[in-house]
């Protein structure tokens, strides 16, 4: 079974600022992990993921992700926030292989990005 | 490219009738589609799985006789919310897998189903 925590419901940066966003993850087997964005009234848009190949992901938009196995987490990050960055974001985890699809969500976190 | 639209976005009905919502892959084809389900300020939960030409496959606690699943073709998946009552009330989002990109997953933008 696999579950995933996220750190803070709501973030706010200022404009030009580190994003950081926290996700730990629970699974019983080697995960795949993901973080999609949601703007409003859209659909959710991957950002990045990991599927056990390099543990720093790069993502679109200049976000990126670390895998650490020790630590149980896939904190998302950005050095500079930008104001369209402003979103709701989400992270989760699928067990790979048949269930690649099935994907279990943390909670989401609301980023607010201040001018 | 890799669109999932949904149809309706956002649909209130009565007590006892049944809704039907629509998930379309515009631009590319899903063998599979998963279906979730979003309670406010709460995450998304899957609630079943849906490959073309076979039956859907639902997560522990979902009632499939609820929540009917048809996936009839590789670009169309149906949700139908039978007898619905207010705790039905919720926000359904559908995701499509496409076979061509690895298997990525593309969402579609939600229904907003409020049973009155």
């Amino acid at each position: 079974a696999q579950s995933v925590t996220q750190l803070g419901s709501h973030v706010s940066v200022s404009e030009g600022a580190l994003v950081l966003l926290r996700c730990n993850y629970s699974s019983s087997v080697p995960p795949y992990l993901f973080w999609y964005v949601q703007y409003p009234n859209q659909g959710l848009q991957l950002l990045l993921k990991y599927t056990s190949a390099a543990t720093l992901v790069k993502g679109i938009n200049g976000f990126e992700a670390e895998f650490k196995k020790s630590e149980t987490s896939f904190h998302l990050t950005k050095p500079s926030a930008h104001m369209s960055d402003a979103a709701e974001y989400f992270c989760a985890v699928s067990a790979g292989g048949t269930s690649y699809g099935k994907l279990t969500f943390g909670q989401g976190t609301i980023l607010t990005v201040h001018p | 490219g890799a669109v999932v639209s949904q149809h309706p976005s956002w649909v209130i009905c009565k007590s006892g009738t049944s809704v039907k919502i629509e998930c379309r892959s515009l631009d590319f084809q899903a063998t599979t589609m998963f279906w979730y389900r979003q309670f406010p300020k709460q995450s998304l939960m899957l609630m079943a799985t849906s490959n073309e030409g076979s039956k859907a496959t639902y997560e522990q606690g979902v009632e499939k006789d609820k929540f009917l699943i048809n996936h009839a073709s590789l670009t169309l998946s149906t949700l139908t919310v039978t007898s619905a009552h207010p705790e039905d009330s919720s926000f359904y989002i559908c995701s499509a897998e496409s076979a061509v990109s690895s298997y990525e997953q593309y969402f579609g933008p939600g229904t907003r189903l409020t049973v009155t």
